[in-house]
């Protein structure tokens, strides 16, 4: 069975780091390239970053680049979102996704929550 | 690429057909997935590639379009079927879902 699990959600101060995980298992994780995506509370689906299962490509929406760090290990079954520079708009469940090429993102994490906030 | 559904919220009756539209900002092929979302769920995927039905989805879900205008349609709406549905571009990047569209019971 498939299972994507987030961790490393909680409170932040405006300014502030934390590092999300996203611990994969029931599939080869060194084969496919995973997402993150965001919802604030009561809001829509917000894209927030990609990369590629060799870790080769990265893609990050415009509203996180320059602030988060998408990466992943392999031999762990991993994937991370290194947050810094927090703002209060960043505020959010994460989620991570387990992309299909371009035909959509399969499974899905039940997600993390951000907080944001002095 | 900018996503635009339509409505934003509907309400239905169970037995109801269902059609959601989602308009993309320019060309986007078949690129385009469905997903449903209940409260304090993870969104799951239905349609890929404008009108492939995901292993597992009933087959009153169905999706159509190419280019820029894309539907989702529910042939006989369930009780299961009450959520909030979005649209999704895989055209290119970033990607980019649609504000999403709530279907409550009437």
């Amino acid at each position: 069975e498939v299972q994507l699990v987030e961790s490393g959600g909680g409170l932040v101060q405006p300014g502030g780091s934390l590092r999300l995980s996203c611990a994969a298992s029931g599939f080869t994780f060194s084969s496919y390239s995973m997402n993150w995506v965001r919802q604030a509370p009561g809001k829509g689906l917000e894209w927030v970053s990609y990369i590629s299962s060799s870790s080769s490509t990265i893609y990050y929406a415009d509203s996180v680049k320059g602030r988060f760090t998408i990466s992943r290990d392999n031999a762990k079954n991993s994937l991370y979102l290194q947050m810094n520079s927090l703002r209060d708009e960043d505020t959010a469940v994460y989620h991570c996704a387990r992309n299909v090429g371009s035909y959509g993102f399969d499974y899905w994490g039940q997600g993390t929550l951000v907080t944001v906030s002095s | 690429i900018q996503l635009t559904q339509s409505p934003s919220s509907l309400s239905a009756s169970v037995g109801d057909r269902v059609t959601i539209t989602c308009r993309a900002s320019q060309g986007i092929s078949s690129y385009l997935a469905w997903y449903q979302q209940k409260p304090g769920k993870a969104p799951k995927l239905l349609i890929y590639a404008a009108s492939t039905l995901q292993s597992g989805v009933p087959s009153r879900f169905s999706g159509s379009g190419s280019g820029t205008d894309f539907t989702l349609t529910i042939s006989s709406l369930q009780p299961e079927d009450f959520a909030t549905y979005y649209c999704q571009q895989l055209n290119s990047y970033p990607r980019t879902f649609g504000q999403g569209t709530k279907v409550e019971i009437k």
